[in-house]
């Protein structure tokens, strides 16, 4: 198991077009969260899924961004009509339900730019 | 609102000496406590927690200390190597188990000189 992967690494979209986001989790885990990191600041809370479910979601998450994990395996994460504020790094991360000492696994995440 | 706090932005360390890194929390909520560390171009990778029944935790050459009184925990590296030249990020969360999220700092950007 190669960890947590995400898809693509980069992405630069002009203001107004929709982006997609893949993330692979650890394949035994079962929980998957959704992450963002702005320059200057840590990680805040988007999402997160338990098998398929989505179990809970930050008031980050506006009505432009959407997040599935259809079959409790991959996610994505879409932004519709991408504005120059969505410009950040989006952090995946796995988990077991019962995460143990040891937290998240994080992938090495997705710098999206909107210019 | 910043739940955890770290206030320092930056900090720079001669190799072979120790690093602290301090981390202030208000949600007295909080009682599983962890610390990543970041490299550019990585996501964050776990290096150490505790938990509030414990008041210090130790991995090697780094230690964590938490002060639940004064809401306050700090990481110790002890010697410090130019490697663990990185950010660290510290994070908290309502339990080891329960709670959905964690809740970051803003990170502390550590340069160790050689």
């Amino acid at each position: 198991d190669t960890g947590v992967s995400q898809d693509p690494r980069h992405k630069i979209t002009k203001r107004g077009q929709n982006v997609t986001f893949r993330c692979d989790p650890i394949s035994e885990h079962n929980r998957l969260y959704w992450y963002r990191q702005t320059l200057g600041q840590g990680p805040e809370f988007l999402t997160y899924f338990q098998n398929e479910a989505q179990l809970e979601k930050s008031r980050l998450l506006s009505d432009r961004f959407s997040a599935e994990r259809p079959k409790g395996s991959f996610s994505t994460l879409e932004i519709q009509r991408t504005e120059q504020g969505d410009s950040a790094m989006y952090l995946c991360a796995s988990s077991l339900v019962y995460r143990g000492s040891n937290g998240y696994t994080f992938g090495s995440g997705t710098r999206l730019t909107v210019v | 609102d910043q739940q955890v706090k770290q206030n320092s932005p930056s900090l720079s360390v001669q190799e072979g000496r120790i690093s602290i890194l301090n981390c202030d929390y208000t949600n007295s909520m909080f009682d599983y406590f962890l610390w990543y560390k970041k490299y550019p171009a990585e996501g964050p990778t776990f290096l150490i927690s505790i938990s509030s029944i414990k008041d210090k935790n130790e991995d090697g050459r780094f230690t964590v200390f938490l002060n639940k009184s004064a809401k306050h925990l700090s990481l110790h590296i002890v010697p410090s190597q130019p490697g663990d030249s990185a950010v660290y990020f510290c994070a908290a969360s309502p339990g080891m188990n329960t709670g959905n999220q964690f809740y970051f700092g803003t990170g502390t950007s550590l340069t160790v000189i050689p």
